[in-house]
């Protein structure tokens, strides 16, 4: 089965800083990739699909980008609510494992 | 608007059995893939199963695979999972998801805790 790893498991950042949490598949999967954001006793949501196509609703400060093995989810300016615990998704076949998470705060 | 609603979580004891169901409204349930997620408490999410829009094709995680059954009724647009054989490491929030572009609406989740 291909494992998805996350790193950093968690980071502290600055409000207003660009944050990166990345994501490696251990074989190709093409672009079959989506991150998730779950706040802290919320359900998740889908934030991003298809590796870089943001879900409707979601702010233009979160972008994503990669294909095959290596994936980045990036937040352009970090703001008080998106602290969170991020999750990729590989979805192009089964099982369709997540990334360990990573827990984002604010310094 | 799209929602799920998971029902059927509880308390029971190792060995034991449960059922949960999800009822979907707001699309049209046949035409999507759904899955079953879980999350132990303050753990990371874990991919259950999930299963296709006519039943035809369906997948389980290791963890779970010869004592979990997915199956779904899309005359009463609802998705079910079988849980047999429960251990304590099945607890966990249950979450029905519509299984489009990875997972792209969730329920609230119902909580399965396995003891004694």
């Amino acid at each position: 089965d291909i494992q998805m790893t996350q790193s950093p498991s968690s980071l502290s950042a600055s409000v207003g800083d660009r944050v990166t949490i990345t994501c490696r598949a251990s074989q190709v999967i093409g672009t079959s990739l989506a991150w998730y954001q779950q706040k802290p006793g919320k359900v998740p949501k889908l934030l991003i699909y298809a590796a870089s196509t943001l879900q409707s609703g979601v702010p233009s400060r979160f972008s994503g980008s990669g294909s095959g093995t290596d994936f980045t989810l990036t937040i352009s300016s970090l703001q008080p609510e998106d602290v969170a615990t991020y999750y990729c998704q590989k979805y192009n076949s089964a099982p369709r494992t997540f990334g360990q998470g990573t827990k984002v705060e604010i310094k | 608007q799209v929602q799920l609603v998971e029902s059927g979580g509880g308390l029971v004891k190792p060995g034991g059995s449960l059922r949960l169901s999800c009822a979907a409204s707001g699309f049209t349930f046949s035409d999507y893939y759904m899955s079953w997620i879980r999350q132990a408490p303050g753990e990371g999410l874990e991919w259950v199963s999930y299963i296709s829009s006519g039943s035809s094709t369906i997948y389980y995680a290791d963890s779970v695979k010869g004592r979990f059954t997915i199956s779904r009724d899309n005359a009463k647009n609802s998705l079910y999972l079988q849980m047999n054989s429960l251990r304590a490491d099945d607890t966990a929030i249950y979450y029905c998801a519509r299984a489009w572009r990875g997972a792209d609406y969730w329920g609230q989740g119902t909580l399965v805790t396995v003891s004694s």
